[in-house]
């Protein structure tokens, strides 16, 4: 398995509150991603990374920012999270953009309340 | 739009039986195609990939077919086993792109 870990693995929180959620790979990969999957609509890109401190908008990135300050690091901040955010969290590398594979981390689960 | 979608989101097979899990896709500029595997409660894991160069691949038990004049994708699972229970997406980029879409998924039940 890719040397992909996630933390923390569940999560409860309330409406408000901010949320951080750690990635963390031991591949030296160069592209990073954070996706959420809920039922019906199968992985969406939040956010993703093409570097250290490079970083740029997927499809559903509204309410949510991200960090890259070291290739291994990749973080996902809910600024303040709604029940809409309530969703399992994936994270996933790759080397190169496009025509390359990704692998992903075992997932966080979220629930707000 | 773009869109990756799948056919059916159920597929039920008994133990040794192939599978085939159909996906289609709308973007023509896609040439890179994938096959991912998810069991419950666990991440997407990779299965097979295609690019738009070919129309077939071959892995370990799986095939992957790619017509592209329908644009068309289709995951063959051979004999299929209980462990290959689990939901399929498959999904699409372009060289260079950032941007993968996954469809919804398909849920592959395998009977004993």
């Amino acid at each position: 398995d890719a040397g992909i870990t996630q933390s923390p693995r569940h999560k409860v929180t309330e409406t408000g509150t901010p949320v951080t959620l750690r990635c963390h790979q031991t591949e030296n990969h160069r592209y990073m991603y954070w996706y959420r999957q809920d039922p019906g609509h199968g992985l969406r890109l939040i956010h993703y990374s093409y570097g250290v401190k490079d970083t740029d908008k997927g499809e559903v990135s509204d309410g949510y920012s991200v960090s890259r300050s070291k290739t291994e690091d990749f973080l996902l901040t809910l600024e303040s999270a709604t029940s809409s955010q309530t969703s399992v969290y994936f994270c996933a590398i790759s080397e190169g953009a496009g025509s390359y594979e990704q692998y992903f981390g075992p997932g966080t689960r979220l629930t707000v309340t | 739009g773009e869109s990756v979608g799948l056919h059916l989101p159920t597929l039920s097979v008994q133990e040794g039986d192939n599978s085939i899990i159909n996906c289609a896709y709308s973007n023509s500029a896609s040439d890179y195609f994938i096959w991912y595997k998810q069991e419950s409660g666990k991440g997407p894991q990779f299965i097979i990939d295609i690019r738009s160069n070919m129309d077939k691949r071959q892995g370990q038990r799986v095939t992957v077919l790619l017509n592209k004049t329908v644009k068309h994708l289709s995951l063959q699972i051979a004999a299929t086993q209980p462990g290959d229970s689990a939901v399929y997406f498959c999904a699409e980029n372009h060289t260079g792109g950032f941007k993968t879409i996954f469809g919804a998924g398909t849920r592959l039940f395998v009977k004993a």
